[in-house]
Parts: structure tokens; C-alpha cells; sequence
């Protein structure tokens, strides 16, 4: 798992907080992406970057926005979230998307909006 | 779009009996297949994964796969199970840039 890391571990996050979610990839991968997972629910795919641009957003609420500056750091900036938001945020990279390459994830960061 | 489906909620096995933990996939073309693990509190840890080849692709922790065509199904398996083994288990496709995942089986192993 220190392939891919992510800070903070554990976040608790009031509706009207702004906070930011951090992932760093150790791996020399060129392709990041985050998932959101809930409970009793499948994992759900947020975005996904390829070489620092965005490739895919599943039709995520603007209150999550991603920023991903090089190919190794991917950020999730979070304001004005919902209680219905609380869950595990799961960062992955890989190669270049598209075939069979494996996506490696970080540890998570548990959040809880109260 | 592609999708796998993993029909057991939960698979309880005793300590050194056969774990089996099953998938099944609809994809059009061919399928890109994984299987994760993830221990409470941790994130995803990559198992093994299908793309070409043999169909059966044996990964980490003595786990082992079976790719079958005909049955549309790719179960994860080990001959003999730990309680170490414990854990929360995925199945994924690639479609095209994001894994899509199953919905998790949880196993226990009991000792």
C-alpha cells in the first residue's frame, strides 16, 4: 500500500467546511483516479485523469472538484457536502488507461460530514 | 457497458477447506478481468487479474482464478483457506478507462 498513499486518513467535516482530499502515487504511473465507497453500495467511479487532464467525470455533484497538477499528485477539493456524502474515498493510479494495466489504491480517507 | 455480478453476499468456509468466490461478467468483446481484496479499514489490494492466455492466472496469497468462456464466469479460488483470509472481496472489468466493480462478497473464515 505505500505504492499509493492518501491524507488525510480520517476527515469529520461540517456542511459548510471546505477541505481538500490528497493522493500521491509512488509508482510512475501516468493515470489517477478516485472512487467513492459506500456502504451498500458499489464502489462508484468519481473521475479519472490521464497525463494531468481529466478523461472521465461520472456525472459528479460540482460540490467535489478534482485538481490534479502532475502525474504523480491527485486532489478531491470538497465544499458544502451533504450527510449523504459521508464515505470511503478510495484513490487509484495505474499506467495509461484503455487496456489491461492494474489500477493500485491508496489506503483511503474515511470521511464523515456531519 | 461492461459489468460483473458476484451472486454471494457472504461465503463462510472453516480453516483449510476450499474457498471459492464467485463473478460472472457481460462484456462485449473481450474481458479485461480482476479480483481485489480489502481488509477493514484499508484499501483495495490487487489479487490477480485476467487479460489474455491461460484461463486459469494464478496471484497473490496462493489465490488463483478460473477464466471460462462458455460459463461467462471468473471465480476466484483457494485450495486451502486461512483466517487470515477474512476479508471483503471484489471482482472488476475494465470499461474502458475505470474498473467496474461487483458488489462485494464477504468472506469468513473460521477457525
Amino acid at each position: 500500500e505505500t505504492g499509493v498513499t492518501q491524507t488525510p486518513r480520517h476527515l469529520v467535516m461540517g456542511m459548510t467546511n471546505k477541505k481538500s482530499l490528497k493522493c500521491e502515487q509512488h509508482l510512475g504511473h501516468n493515470a489517477m483516479y478516485w472512487y467513492k465507497q459506500s456502504a451498500k453500495k458499489p464502489l462508484e467511479l468519481m473521475f479519472v485523469y490521464s497525463l494531468e487532464e481529466r478523461v472521465e467525470n461520472n456525472s459528479v455533484p460540482s460540490r467535489f472538484s478534482p485538481e490534479c497538477p502532475n502525474s504523480s499528485h491527485l486532489f478531491l477539493h470538497l465544499h458544502t457536502l451533504q450527510p449523504e456524502d459521508s464515505a470511503l474515498y478510495l484513490c487509484a493510479s495505474s499506467l495509461l488507461p484503455g487496456s489491461g494495466e492494474t489500477q493500485y489504491f491508496g489506503p483511503g480517507t474515511r470521511l464523515l460530514v456531519l | 457497458a461492461q459489468s460483473v455480478a458476484q451472486p454471494e453476499d457472504q461465503v463462510n468456509v472453516a480453516e483449510g477447506n476450499p474457498l471459492t468466490v464467485k463473478c460472472t461478467y457481460s462484456v462485449s468483446g473481450n474481458p479485461y478481468l480482476f479480483w481485489y481484496v480489502q481488509y477493514p479499514n484499508r484499501g483495495l489490494q490487487f489479487l490477480l487479474k485476467y487479460i489474455t492466455g491461460d484461463n486459469l492466472v494464478k496471484g497473490s496469497y496462493g489465490f488463483e482464478a478460473e477464466f471460462n468462456k462458455s460459463q461467462t464466469s471468473f471465480h476466484l479460488k483457494k485450495p486451502s483457506a486461512l483466517v487470515s483470509d477474512s476479508a471483503l472481496y471484489f471482482c472488476a472489468v475494465r470499461d474502458p478507462y475505470k474498473l467496474s466493480f461487483g458488489a462485494g462478497t464477504t468472506v469468513t473464515v473460521r477457525a
